[in-house]
């Protein structure tokens, strides 16, 4: 099966511009996350969604973040104003249903750098 | 509230040799812990998971991983180290919702 799907791959933007990723999960996922993973430490979930409905976004900062999942497919995040702050590496993952007790399968990411 | 502690940061091992990455979790309930990894540039890997049951579990490329709830641990073993488990590797608990809270991360390094 086709992976987790995401790009750009890398992005480099200078502060206050605005950016966007796309994701592409695996085929039939009802569930798809999307993480920041700052360098030195582990992903730190930002969104999930089931199917196209937020689930959990307590850790989205909302002021500047966005995201959505429209069809219940692929999903774009995007920061608007991107700070100095934001860069990291954008991971996407997706899986079968969202129960805890399943593995989640992530894409390669976006690396991110502010200038 | 919950945590993961992956207390090493780095992690060396001549090639051949056992491996253990440390990993303890705190948690309220009965979590569903998980181990990944993630080489250069790429996204993480799904190694294994324990949700219930034998304590020792077992994943992808030999690797597996003992559960002791106790210590509240769960280490990630191998017992013949290959060059190509060079990578890193994080541990990650689910306290029973949807979220996985990760660790921040082991660096393996095998020597040859």
């Amino acid at each position: 099966e086709a992976g987790v799907a995401q790009s750009p791959r890398y992005k480099i933007i200078e502060k206050r511009q605005s950016v966007a990723f796309w994701c592409n999960p695996i085929s039939g996922h009802a569930t798809l996350y999307w993480y920041q993973q700052i360098l030195g430490q582990g992903p730190k979930l930002l969104i999930q969604f089931q199917n196209n409905g937020v689930v959990d976004d307590s850790q989205l900062p909302k002021d500047r973040f966005s995201a959505e999942r429209l069809k219940g497919v692929d999903s774009t995040l995007k920061i608007q104003p991107a700070k100095l702050e934001d860069s990291a590496v954008y991971l996407c993952a997706s899986s079968p249903e969202g129960y805890g007790t399943e593995p989640q399968h992530f894409g390669d990411g976006t690396r991110l750098s502010i200038l | 509230a919950q945590s993961v502690a992956q207390p090493e940061d780095q992690v060396n091992v001549a090639e051949g040799n056992p491996l253990t990455v440390k990993c303890t979790y705190s948690v309220s309930g009965n979590p569903y812990l998980f181990w990944y990894v993630q080489y250069p540039n790429r996204g993480l890997q799904f190694l294994l998971k324990y949700i219930t049951g034998d304590n020792l579990v077992k994943g992808s490329y030999g690797f597996e991983a003992e559960f002791n709830k106790s210590q509240t641990s769960f280490h990630l073993k191998k017992p013949s180290a290959l060059v190509s488990d060079s990578a890193l590797y994080f541990c990650a608990v689910n306290p029973g919702a949807n979220n996985l809270f990760f660790g921040t991360g082991t660096r393996l390094t095998v020597i040859p």
